[in-house]
């Protein structure tokens, strides 16, 4: 079955270190996405990409890095100047255009 | 300055006792409104996308409606395996999407 694999599930990050979140689709969707989730708010976009070798800053993106060297790949980093890296992140895919987000089933970051 | 409401926040009902969840929007250029699913600690599953003012969708006991304003998710007899959070989504023009915080629906036998 196509879907959107998301690993690890849970990732612990000490101070001024950087760890790499992984995102893999077989769903053959040119977009992609990488948002994070806090408790009591809406998901905001971190980056995104709608095409290989090409992505795009979103609302929160200081801090964070991204790649898309593959159509069915989209790691994000987080880097050691994201300050309040701890969160639920969630990768997603879609086709181009008005169609909803096939979602993964989450990485949770903690700070220790 | 595009922007996406959920109300209520959280909503408890008995099982069998329907109701409506509302997302309210202010965006320029409408593209199309999406509702999901996420049960806690999983991504949001995808329900519904609607396009257009009088647009209506449906699976199972929900029920999506679309207004130029709004939109509602109607549950019908809901049962606890409904007990879910319910996000809204919409994408105006260029190729944005906000999310809503969402409404944590609770359904109790």
């Amino acid at each position: 079955d196509g879907g959107i694999t998301q690993s690890p599930k849970y990732l612990f990050r000490k101070e001024g270190q950087n760890v790499t979140l992984s995102c893999e689709q077989n769903l053959n969707h040119d977009a992609m996405y990488w948002y994070r989730q806090d408790p009591g708010q809406g998901l905001r976009l971190i980056y995104y990409s709608q095409i290989v070798n090409d992505f795009q800053k979103g609302d929160i993106a200081e801090g964070y890095s991204v790649s898309r060297e593959k159509k069915e790949s989209f790691p994000l980093t987080v880097t050691s100047a994201q300050k309040n890296p701890t969160a639920f992140y969630l990768c997603a895919s879609s086709r181009t255009g008005e169609y909803g987000y096939t979602f993964g089933s989450g990485t949770r970051l903690t700070v220790v | 300055e595009d922007q996406v409401t959920q109300s209520p926040e959280a909503l408890r009902l008995q099982e069998g006792e329907s109701s409506s969840l509302n997302c309210s929007y202010t965006v320029s250029g409408l593209r199309g409104l999406f509702w999901y699913r996420q049960d806690p600690g999983k991504g949001p599953e995808f329900l519904f996308t609607l396009y257009s003012a009088g647009e209506e969708k449906e699976k199972e006991r929900l029920k999506a409606t679309l207004t130029k304003k709004e939109s509602f998710l109607h549950i019908t007899a809901p049962k606890p395996e409904d007990s879910a959070t319910y996000l809204c989504a919409v994408q105006a023009g260029g190729f944005k999407t906000i999310f809503g915080a969402g409404t944590r629906l609770f359904v109790k036998a």
